[in-house]
């Protein structure tokens, strides 16, 4: 079964430092990965995603991410952080529906990585 | 404009007690669904659809029931409510399931509270 594992649940890192969120996904196939962002009292917004070609991916807010095969991970890295970007972070795989397949109607979340970012 | 919109955002009910739980996204998106977060679980999927009149299960969807008689609007009923379903429901929607150029879009979510 898919399944997808973020090892860490809360990060703390200073302002201005670099991050690195983990995540490694469980999928027989070829994974869709996605990285959503979730602020206090908010929804989801989706930071970045993998399909398929160079395995370095840029996000929205500076954000990338890089998938390893061979590690079967897909970890969020940005160089800076920012105050504002303390919030909750999710991997998700997309696993195909059963009866429409589609590359992301059920998405299998990790679950989450809470960052507070130091003054 | 307002992308996925959920109402209400707050809810307490007693066991036993009905409700829906409303979405409606204004993208004219094909895909809608439901899921919920629970703390230390991530988002798990309860209901989904693929269109108008469409609807099927997800992960999780005893408790629950969906229709999608509109395009824009995807409604989820608790029918009688339990303590367990005590959670916060997100409702997203996408153009289509084909998520390369169409991301799911999540409304700000509903926090329901069963006593």
């Amino acid at each position: 079964a898919q399944s997808v594992t973020q090892p860490d649940i809360h990060i703390t890192v200073s302002e201005g430092a670099s991050l690195e969120l983990r995540c490694n996904y469980s999928y027989g196939a070829t994974p869709y990965l996605f990285w959503y962002v979730q602020s206090p009292g908010q929804g989801l917004q989706l930071l970045l995603k993998y399909f398929s070609g160079d395995t370095l991916v840029q996000g929205i807010k500076g954000f990338e991410a890089e998938f390893k095969r061979s590690q079967s991970s897909f970890n969020l890295r940005k160089p800076s952080v920012h105050w504002s970007d303390a919030a909750e972070y999710f991997c998700a795989v997309a696993a195909a529906l059963l009866n429409y397949g589609g590359s992301q109607g059920n998405l299998i979340f990790g679950k989450g990585t809470k960052l507070s970012v130091k003054p | 404009n307002a992308g996925v919109t959920q109402t209400p955002k707050f809810q307490v009910l007693k066991t036993g007690q009905s409700m829906t739980l409303q979405c409606a996204q204004d993208m004219n998106h094909e895909y809608m669904s439901w899921y919920r977060q629970d703390p230390g679980m991530g988002l798990r999927l309860i209901h989904y659809s693929v269109g108008a009149g469409i609807t099927d299960q997800g992960e999780v969807p005893n408790g629950y029931n969906v229709s999608r008689s509109t395009t824009e609007d995807f409604p989820l009923r608790l029918l009688s409510a339990a303590p367990s379903q005590t959670s916060v429901y997100f409702c997203a929607s996408a153009q289509t399931l084909s998520s390369y150029n169409s991301p799911l879009h999540f409304g700000n979510g509903t926090r329901l509270t069963v006593t």
